[in-house]
């Protein structure tokens, strides 16, 4: 089965620049995260969707960042301009949620590393 | 403040070794997850606990949920080269879909 899918893998742009991060959830799969990981602060989440609909964004660090989820199957992360202090490692996770019977495990993709010069 | 507290921060273990995670909170967990991450890889599930005093194995890895569901535990028998990672652990805190994850703790198994 495939899983959660991310891409680009990795990433190196110049400051001012906009990125755009990329994730196909699992299929069937209605709740995704997005989260971002650095050695400073560990793994935050920043956004997540339920059905399509952003549910709850308050770990979005500023207006720089936005999210949207236009159908089931794909959903972006857009950073615009970008600075160095956005290098991180980003990740997507999918999850059978909200109604599911009993809690259920968060799938993850392999990230993107993201590297702003 | 961290809401989740993940000891000790690194460990290096002799190979063969037994050791021991913890995870630690001030709140009620709904249900707490274990994770592995390797170097530049995505995070691999390992368990989930959800009822207090629940425990949990998957061949020699042993997750354990206090009865008051505010403490897990996890730990290794006879540790090898491949449980080297990072081990993270997650918490629903307020019955939703949201995890709130430890800083994780790094795994160095000596050979």
């Amino acid at each position: 089965d495939a899983g959660v899918i991310q891409s680009p893998r990795h990433e190196v742009t110049e400051m001012g620049q906009e990125v755009t991060l990329r994730c196909k959830p699992i299929s069937g799969h209605n709740s995704l995260f997005w989260y971002r990981q650095t050695m400073m602060r560990g793994l935050e989440l920043l956004i997540y969707f339920n059905n399509n609909v952003p549910i709850d964004d308050s770990g979005m660090p500023e207006d720089r960042f936005s999210a949207k989820m236009p159908n089931a199957s794909f959903s972006t992360l857009k950073i615009q301009p970008s600075e160095p202090r956005d290098s991180a490692v980003y990740f997507c996770a999918s999850i059978m949620g909200q109604g599911a019977p009993g809690n259920q495990p968060q799938h993850f993709g392999d990230g993107t590393r993201l590297s702003i010069l | 403040s961290q809401e989740l507290e993940q000891s000790p921060q690194s460990l290096i273990v002799q190979e063969g070794k037994n050791l021991t995670i913890n995870c630690t909170s001030s709140k009620t967990l709904y249900g707490l997850y274990w994770y592995k991450q390797k170097y530049g890889e995505g995070l691999i599930f390992l368990m989930m606990l959800q009822k207090g005093g629940e425990e949990k194995s998957h061949e020699k890895i042993t997750a354990k949920l206090d009865e008051k569901k505010q403490q897990s535990s996890l730990h290794i028998t006879a540790s090898q080269p491949s449980h080297a990672g990072i081990y993270l652990c997650g918490a629903d805190m307020n019955r939703d879909d949201k995890i709130i994850f430890g800083k994780g703790t790094r795994l160095h198994i000596l050979p």
